[in-house]
């Protein structure tokens, strides 16, 4: 079964700090991965997106990497601020235009 | 104005209601989605339409029933609601395949309760 696994489900970090998310998938014949974030009434709004050929994308201070063959993401955040507060999902497709299969999320808190 | 709308934003309802929850978009997109968020689960996939004719069972569509009433609408159905239909429903669009960008526009939500 294909499935998406993200660690940790929370986190909280003073203001400032580099941090780290992770995201793992079973099968590691994606085509691309994505990295959403979710604000609470907002919906979802997608931040970096990896295809299958690619090793990183960088969009100011994220910066997602991809390694297909061990099955992992991660997103890393410099500098966090308090309006980086929300949550962070991962998701993968296994064909164009496929359906999304999504993990379950990291509900980031950065304290100022 | 946002590009995909979803109306109600919240519902309570009580068991056995049949419920409508409605999606509209601006963003001329042929495909539409309707996913439910739990938590602890991520987004799961409930049914899924490419265009007007086109209607999909996604991974729990059990319960639920569509209809794409135009290119715009996609509306989605709990015929008879249970408690365990509670959960945040989202409705998503995307462009064809293969363009510029390959991702999902998302509504902001319908936070719906079954008593």
């Amino acid at each position: 079964k294909q499935e998406v696994t993200q660690i940790p489900a929370a986190l909280s970090v003073p203001e400032g700090e580099n941090l780290v998310l992770n995201c793992s998938f079973t099968d590691s014949a994606i085509y691309n991965l994505q990295w959403f974030r979710q604000d609470p009434g907002k919906g979802l709004t997608s931040l970096l997106l990896i295809q299958s050929s690619q090793r990183e994308q960088t969009s100011g201070r994220l910066n997602a990497s991809l390694d297909k063959s061990s099955g992992r993401s991660t997103l890393y955040i410099a500098a966090s601020q308090p309006g980086d507060s929300a949550t962070y999902l991962c998701a993968v497709t296994y064909n164009q235009g496929g359906k999304l299969i999504f993990g379950q999320g990291t509900e980031l808190s950065v304290k100022p | 104005d946002a590009d995909v709308t979803q109306t109600p934003r919240n519902r309570i309802t009580k068991t056995g209601k049949r419920i409508m929850l409605e999606c509209s978009q601006t963003k001329g997109h042929d495909r539409m989605y309707w996913y439910r968020q739990d938590p602890g689960l991520g987004l799961r996939l409930i049914y899924y339409s490419f265009d007007v004719k086109d209607i999909n069972k996604g991974e729990i569509s059990d319960g639920y029933s569509v209809s794409r009433q135009a290119q715009a609408k996609f509306s989605l159905s709990l015929e008879s609601a249970i408690p365990n239909q509670t959960a945040l429903y989202f409705c998503a669009t995307s462009p064809p395949p293969g363009g510029r960008t390959d991702t999902q526009y998302f509504g902001p939500g319908t936070r719906l309760t079954v008593l």
